[in-house]
């Protein structure tokens, strides 16, 4: 089964602060993806990686950045939280597209508070 | 851009009832990918079912089944034998076969099944 985890389940952080959540999968699936849930707009993607070292902007990419060194790991940075940062972060991870395999494979999620 | 609608923010149903979740989309393109997702209670999201455009044939995983009329871009999504399970968050998702790497989501449909 495909496994991709989160670094935190909970996460409370003050505004202003430099926030790194962590993502990792362990299917070696080129592509990973980060979204933000909030109630009533469902999932709006922020960015995506379709390589190590290779990222594209989403919907919503304004405050955020991301970082994809090594290609089973993705992480999405805050430079400086603000509290209408404040959501459920996803981590996904895509199947095989080489095996038409478009399933993206979720994380858990991080719920983070801005203060 | 593609859109997808769901126009149903909340139902409830009555355990061993049916019940179906409406979904529709917005796109010009004649091959894509349609999802459905389920998202329990601080659970992880993971896939339902999926649906191929090519393909007449409505997909079905055991109790759930689609209606997709092509024409008119709709892709429903039917739960048989409802469980208390099946309570969960379900997104409907789109995804474009060409060479695109995001999945747009509708907004979901809080869906409460009663014992």
């Amino acid at each position: 089964d495909v496994k991709v985890t989160q670094s935190s389940r909970y996460l409370v952080k003050r505004t202003g602060e430099k926030v790194f959540l962590e993502c990792v999968q362990d299917m070696d699936h080129e592509n990973m993806f980060w979204y933000r849930q909030d109630p009533g707009l469902g999932l709006r993607l922020i960015y995506f990686s379709y390589d190590v070292k290779m990222k594209e902007k989403g919907d919503i990419p304004e405050g955020y950045s991301v970082s994809r060194e090594k290609k089973e790991r993705f992480s999405l940075i805050l430079e400086s939280a603000s509290t209408n940062q404040t959501s459920m972060y996803l981590c996904a991870s895509e199947g095989d597209r080489a095996q038409l395999d478009y399933e993206q494979y979720f994380g858990p999620g991080t719920r983070l508070t801005v203060t | 851009a593609q859109t997808v609608t769901q126009s149903q923010p909340e139902m409830s149903v009555q355990e061993a009832e049916t019940v179906t979740l409406s979904c529709t989309y917005d796109t010009s393109e004649n091959n894509y990918y349609l999802f459905w997702y389920k998202q329990p209670p601080s659970r992880q999201m993971i896939l339902v079912i999926r649906q191929e455009a090519y393909k007449q044939q409505n997909a079905t995983e055991n109790r759930f089944s689609v209606n997709f009329q092509k024409a008119a871009k709709s892709f429903s999504l039917k739960i048989s034998d409802s469980q208390l399970g099946d309570t969960a968050m379900y997104f409907c998702a789109f995804k474009s076969s060409f060479g695109s790497y995001q999945l747009t989501f509708g907004k979901g449909t809080k869906l409460s099944v009663i014992p």
